[in-house]
């Protein structure tokens, strides 16, 4: 595929119901983030997949967060239990290279944008 | 707390002049990099400078970093009403967990 892609691009749903984000990186590229962005805000760290090493899941910020990746591709966000400060633009981005983001320019997705009523 | 902080949070400017963003950041780094973000939109890469670098070109865009002050600016020259976007410094803690700065909102107006 051309870039990252993200699904679905929006996602409105009611507090305590689960949700499923997803993330399509760059074919080949082997580092993958999850952020969270909410409105007006920088982004925050949520979750860091590379190669098939253990995640770094260190910015996840409840167990209500999980995150998955099969191999070097798809990656899924799920959040359970929805409550309304889950409310934010989720943005996914990959990266060629072991050094992930930090060793050079990260793609990013056009993010899914969750609402929880 | 971020590892990186922008400043000015917002700047507004006329087309043509220069727009000048700050980024401060607390821990050693390899390197830096400043991405740029359309409203609504995910972010784009702009440029990346290494810590044995001072000062880096990349058309309109000027890059410095003073490793011994723990700061980076972005110079944006001859400003376009298209460059109006939010801009984000990104550092890392450790060496591949990368975090971004709560960004600077700039606005060209025409």
């Amino acid at each position: 595929g051309a870039g990252v892609s993200q699904s679905p691009s929006n996602k409105v749903t009611e507090k305590g119901k689960d949700v499923e984000l997803r993330c399509d990186p760059i074919s080949g590229h082997t580092a993958l983030y999850w952020y969270r962005q909410r409105l007006g805000q920088g982004l925050e760290f949520l979750i860091y997949f590379q190669g098939n090493s253990a995640p770094d899941k260190s910015g996840l910020p409840s167990d209500r967060f999980s995150a998955e990746r099969t191999g070097e591709s798809v990656s899924t966000l799920t959040i359970q239990r929805t409550q309304q400060e889950d409310s934010a633009v989720y943005l996914c981005a990959s990266s060629l290279g072991s050094g992930g983001l930090a060793g050079g320019p990260g793609f990013f997705g056009p993010g899914t944008r969750l609402t929880v009523l | 707390s971020q590892q990186g902080e922008e400043d000015p949070q917002a700047l507004s400017i006329q087309e043509g002049e220069n727009a000048t963003m700050n980024c401060s950041y607390k821990t050693s780094i390899n390197n830096l990099q400043w991405y740029r973000q359309n409203s609504g939109r995910g972010l784009v890469h702009l440029i990346l400078i290494r810590s044995n670098e001072r000062e880096k070109h990349s058309g309109r865009l000027r890059v410095t970093l003073d490793t011994s002050k723990k700061s980076s600016s972005l110079l944006i020259t001859a400003s376009r009403a298209a460059d109006t976007a939010s801009y984000f410094c990104a550092t890392h803690e450790g060496y591949q967990k990368v975090t971004f700065g709560t960004g600077t909102k700039l606005q060209v107006i025409p």
